[in-house]
């Protein structure tokens, strides 16, 4: 298993620029979460879904939208990027069962920049 | 309104010591109570985790105790090591676990 992957590793982009950061995982979870983490915030949630076609606002949601048209897959986009977007992202799946049910697997982060 | 809060921010502990790293959550319905751990260009890595239907659990040297009424629970690392020298998180969750709330994390450095 691959598990979670994320695309790309690092970016750049320039203010008001839009972007889509992937999320696979081929685990097979029902769960699916995107967070930002900033130095000293810790990482905060930005959006969440429970499985396909089911998605929530997390804690900073606004100007990121996402979408869960399959299992496998939930990309985050940014509609205009601005310098305050300026994070590293993960993804992360988990799932209800296990011997450690809930647990969230994390990919290994996009590092973005915005200018 | 800091749901999840976190202390200390950082702690330096001499190996074969004890680190203790606490969290206070506001949240009554929060029923899942994850610790991660975290190394430098890494994703973070679940440690332990517990629920509100036990006060303590351990896990090798590493132990949550949970207060409910308090609304509190620590991370106890006995016999710490250099490999613990990580950031650690705290976190809680009222969605089956699916959407954590974070703590700002705390920096633990282990002094050989």
């Amino acid at each position: 298993n691959a598990g979670v992957t994320q695309t790309p590793k690092f970016q750049v982009l320039k203010t008001g620029q839009s972007m889509t950061l992937q999320c696979a995982q081929d685990m097979n979870h029902e769960y699916m979460s995107w967070y930002r983490q900033d130095p000293g915030m810790g990482l905060r949630l930005i959006h969440y879904s429970v499985g396909a076609g089911i998605t929530d606002q997390g804690e900073v949601p606004n100007g990121y939208n996402v979408s869960r048209s399959t299992t496998e897959d939930f990309p985050l986009r940014l509609l205009s990027a601005a310098p305050s977007q300026t994070s590293v992202y993960f993804c992360a799946s988990s799932y209800s069962g296990g011997e450690t049910p809930y647990e969230q697997y994390f990919g290994p982060g996009t590092r973005l920049t915005v200018t | 309104q800091q749901q999840v809060k976190q202390s200390p921010q950082s702690l330096i502990v001499q190996k074969g010591g004890i680190s203790i790293i606490n969290c206070a959550y506001e949240n009554t319905a929060f029923d899942y109570f994850p610790w991660y751990q975290q190394f430098p260009g890494k994703g973070p890595a679940l440690l332990i985790a517990i629920r509100p239907d036990v006060s303590e659990k351990k896990e090798g040297r590493f132990t949550i105790s949970f207060n409910k009424s308090a609304k509190q629970f620590s991370l106890h690392i006995m016999d710490s090591q250099p490999g613990d020298s990580a950031t650690y998180f705290c976190a809680a969750s009222n969605q089956a676990g699916t959407a954590l709330i974070f703590g700002k994390g705390t920096t633990l450095s282990v002094s050989s």
